[in-house]
């Protein structure tokens, strides 16, 4: 079935460890994004990218990375500088110009925390 | 900056009870999405609205848009307790050169539908 992977489901990240997220589709679809969201919180933008190899910054990017080196792999990392990382990381991935579609799948999400 | 703003966050009904979920926001879009959420799990999309004056119907729940006022209902009737959920409107947004497009979410609102 065609779908949105994000991998682990579960993460635990030391003090000043980097730890990598990972989100792979087979939908076939260009955009991809990531979000992070706190509890009684909506979903903040982190970054996205509209095409391989291009991203940009959504808006907490920072402490956050991406690479976009295959249409269906977006990997997210969390680098040492992001101080609080601990939420919960939404993938999702969208047809750009398909109006009458939902926008943006998700993926079932990782949950972060710091140990 | 597009600022999503959705009222009420917490709202606790009886079933069988009727309500409407209010989400206004700050700058011109045409096109709004309705999302549901599960405790721990990722999001559903549920409606996409994508003119003036749009009107989508789902089982107990009806979503419409009015672009001028930059204002999305969700209404609910005669509620049922499998709706216990949040609920996120996300607004359509696309950068000035028309190459960017995302979503701003507002902060959501937490159902309780008790018997």
């Amino acid at each position: 079935d065609g779908g949105i992977t994000q991998s682990p489901k579960y993460l635990f990240r030391k003090e000043g460890q980097n730890v990598t997220l990972s989100c792979e589709q087979n939908l076939n679809h260009d955009a991809m994004y990531w979000y992070r969201q706190d509890p009684g919180q909506g979903l903040r933008l982190i970054y996205y990218s509209q095409i391989v190899n291009d991203f940009q910054k959504g808006d907490i990017a920072e402490g956050y990375s991406v690479s976009r080196e295959k249409k269906e792999s977006f990997p997210l990392t969390v680098t040492s500088a992001q101080k609080n990382p601990t939420a919960f990381y939404l993938c999702a991935s969208s047809i750009p110009q398909r109006a009458n579609r939902p926008l943006q799948y998700f993926g079932a999400g990782t949950r972060l925390s710091v140990l | 900056e597009l600022k999503v703003e959705q009222n009420p966050l917490f709202l606790s009904m009886q079933e069988g009870k009727n309500y409407t979920i209010y989400c206004n926001y700050s700058t011109t879009s045409d096109r709004l999405y309705w999302y549901r959420q599960d405790p721990g799990k990722s999001l559903e999309s549920l409606f996409v609205l994508l003119s003036n004056g749009a009107v989508k119907q789902e089982g107990r729940l009806m979503a419409s848009l009015d672009t001028k006022a930059r204002l999305s209902t969700l209404h609910i009737t005669a509620a049922v307790h499998d709706l216990s959920a949040t609920y996120f409107c996300a607004v359509y947004r696309q950068n000035s050169g028309g190459s960017n497009y995302k979503l701003t979410f507002g902060k959501g609102t937490l159902l309780t539908v008790n018997p």
